[in-house]
């Protein structure tokens, strides 16, 4: 089955620094990428996710790449600010017959120092 | 609604009992998923409703899980006979169709079986 691979699993920078997440995955037949943002006591929440037909998608501040050669995808922050500490998980996810379990990374933790 | 809602937000349940989790998933949401998620770790995926058919349930630990959705809508996921590695936070998510699309996550229930 699908295996997603999260890299940093800690990452500290300074505020108004850029912080990059970067996911490998396995299975070539994945097609969705999203990220989500989950922070203390409370479920993921979407923040930008990528189809297989795309090869970068930015939102504001947050921009996400896809490489589907090497099977890997990484979600860019820039100008950091405090209220993005948080935890940050990447998923793949194959479309099968209706069925799209996300498969998920298992997270970074982001610090973003004042 | 407004969002995907459970309940309880946390349950402490003694080793040997039986616990029920409720989800409330976006009114409309044909897609429903359960995720168990450990300390530290991703979310896992444990079973997938589309309306009130059970449509995959590979992820389900074990017989002592149960999952239903009798009228399409709201969902409960039934632990018999706790154990201690069940303890973990059990999330629900809901997207609007079947094939891929974007799930949205409830607040999740902390299951912590002594």
């Amino acid at each position: 089955g699908e295996n997603v691979e999260q890299h940093p699993s800690t990452l500290s920078v300074q505020e108004g620094d850029s912080a990059v997440i970067k996911c490998t995955y396995s299975d070539s037949a994945s097609n969705y990428f999203p990220w989500y943002k989950q922070e203390l006591g409370k479920g993921p929440q979407l923040i930008i996710d990528i189809r297989s037909n795309v090869g970068e998608k930015k939102d504001q501040r947050i921009a996400v790449t896809l490489n589907k050669t090497a099977k890997h995808f990484s979600l860019h922050i820039t100008e950091t600010q405090p209220e993005d500490s948080a935890v940050y998980f990447c998923a793949a996810s194959i479309s099968s017959a209706g069925n799209t379990p996300l498969v998920f990374g298992k997270g970074t933790r982001l610090s973003v120092i004042a | 609604g407004a969002g995907v809602s459970q309940s309880p937000r946390y349950k402490v349940a003694k080793r040997g009992q039986d616990v029920a989790l409720r989800c409330d998933p976006i009114s409309g949401h044909v897609s429903l998923f359960w995720y168990q998620q450990a300390l530290g770790q991703g979310p896992e995926f444990l079973t997938y409703f589309q309306n009130e058919a059970q449509l995959d349930k590979s992820g389900l630990p074990s017989d002592r899980f149960f999952a239903e959705r009798p009228e399409g809508s709201v969902s409960t996921l039934k632990i018999q006979r706790t154990q201690q590695e069940d303890s973990a936070v059990y999330l629900c998510a809901s997207s609007r169709r079947t094939g891929v699309d974007t799930q949205y996550f409830g607040p999740g229930t902390r299951l912590t079986v002594l």
